[in-house]
């Protein structure tokens, strides 16, 4: 079975520059999620989506922070602009509903 | 903050060890989940532990949940050096279905 996918693997931009990640879910998952996780501390939901709606959106930072999930599979989430506070390990995951959660490799950003 | 607070936040043991972290959550939950992490790595689902349940197993794991003091143990036993990780308790609550992952414990398994 194949796992999450997420590119690309490291990032590396400047402040006030925009950036993106892409991420594909375990097929046939309908829940999708992105995490924020800065290094030493645990992650942090950003956004969660069930099939291609948004069940859970009240920690993105909604004024640099978007995401969409394209006909309820692939995923991007897209920072514009970013800020050096930014700087962390992207994680997507996805599950069935009410179930354990599969996360992918996460990209690694740093904003400098 | 609904966030789950994991003690202790580091542990080192030696080989053969036994190893137990703890997780308090805040209000009533759906379920409580174990995820291990390797430094750089995604996190790996360990075991879920839903809230009509006391203990679960599986292989070395042991996990245990008291819903009356909102908390939780994950017990390794017989420690390997490649258990070596940083272990997150992430709880579902009812009020939503958020999972919500605390802050971690770093485990140092000593060869």
């Amino acid at each position: 079975e194949a796992g999450v996918a997420q590119s690309p693997r490291y990032k590396i931009i400047e402040k006030r520059q925009s950036v993106a990640f892409w991420c594909n879910p375990i097929s046939g998952h309908a829940t999708l999620y992105w995490y924020q996780q800065i290094l030493g501390q645990g992650p942090k939901l950003l956004i969660q989506f069930q099939n291609n709606g948004v069940v859970d959106d009240s920690q993105l930072p909604k004024d640099r922070f978007s995401a969409e999930r394209l006909k309820g599979v692939d995923s991007t989430l897209k920072i514009q602009p970013a800020k050096l506070e930014d700087s962390a390990v992207y994680l997507c995951a996805s599950s069935l509903v009410g179930e354990k959660l599969f996360f992918g490799s996460g990209t690694q950003l740093s904003v400098l | 903050s609904q966030q789950g607070e994991e003690d202790p936040q580091a542990l080192s043991i030696q080989e053969g060890e036994n190893a137990t972290m703890n997780c308090s959550y805040k209000t009533s939950i759906n379920n409580l989940q174990w995820y291990r992490q390797n430094s750089g790595r995604g996190l790996v689902h360990l075991i879920l532990i839903r809230s009509n349940e006391r203990e679960k197993h599986s292989g070395r794991l042991r996990v245990t949940l008291d819903t009356s003091k909102k908390s939780s143990s994950l017990l390794i036993t017989a420690s390997r050096a490649a258990d070596t990780a940083s272990y997150f308790c992430a709880t579902e609550y009812t009020s939503g279905s958020r999972l919500t992952f605390g802050e971690g414990t770093q485990l140092t398994v000593n060869p």
